[in-house]
């Protein structure tokens, strides 16, 4: 067990629906990292958040928005949901920001799985 | 954008053997790197790291190889166990703090 939750394990909806997915990081852990892992694209960084702040984005699509709050859970909103949005989703933590050549190490969650049909 | 990939997308060894895990990054600006191992129905897990001021880092029967030069990560395994089984991601990490994977190797160990 790697200290960070997340809800719901399992989401189906349909297209053109929005849902938001729920992460509570590690105890301690001031940094929230979201990936998307698909079939065809494997694992890919969305975005994440250190303290509050958005800190780095990645191949984020604009339907897709995240947050982190005062507590440091975090939530991503998808929207206008796709067919090709069908993939598990893992939020990440880590203690602090990455540096200059380096990062704390992230840890997983266990993931949501979303299936837009 | 920045890709990572994999030279080979399943390795077959034998228990015991040594493994290693190839992988190839395009960013000669990244300059940190890290092996994932991400085993079914669970998220990565963290094996180990390199920056990129390094060329070789060991850590408890795994080593990582980085070669600037040619931009490519390895991941050795020693003494290959069951317990290995999984799928295995190498990762780049950019100066604008974005991380990118690799498409993952698929171990398997032969008892």
């Amino acid at each position: 067990d790697s200290g960070v939750t997340q809800t719901p394990k399992h989401l189906i909806t349909a297209t053109g629906q929005r849902v938001t997915l729920r992460c509570s990081p590690r105890s301690g852990d001031l940094s929230v990292y979201w990936y998307q892992q698909s079939l065809d694209q494997g694992l890919q960084f969305l975005i994440q958040y250190y303290n509050g702040e958005e800190r780095a984005k990645g191949n984020i699509l604009e339907r897709f928005s995240a947050q982190q709050f005062p507590d440091l859970h975090s939530e991503l909103n998808l929207s206008s949901l796709e067919l090709g949005d069908s993939a598990l989703y893992f939020c990440a933590s880590s203690l602090r920001n990455p540096g200059q050549g380096a990062a704390d190490t992230q840890y997983f969650g266990p993931g949501t799985r979303l299936t837009v049909l | 954008g920045e890709s990572v990939g994999l030279h080979l997308p399943t390795l077959s060894v034998q228990e015991g053997d040594n493994s290693i895990i190839n992988c190839a990054y395009s960013n000669s600006a990244s300059d940190y790197f890290i092996w994932y191992k991400q085993e079914s129905g669970k998220g990565p897990q963290f094996i180990i790291d390199i920056r990129s001021n390094m060329d070789k880092r060991q850590g408890q029967r795994v080593t990582v190889l980085l070669n600037k030069t040619v931009k490519h990560l390895s991941l050795q395994i020693a003494a290959t166990q069951p317990g290995d089984s999984a799928v295995y991601f190498c990762a780049e990490k950019n100066t604008g703090n974005q991380f990118y994977f690799g498409t993952g190797t698929s171990l398997t160990v032969i008892p």
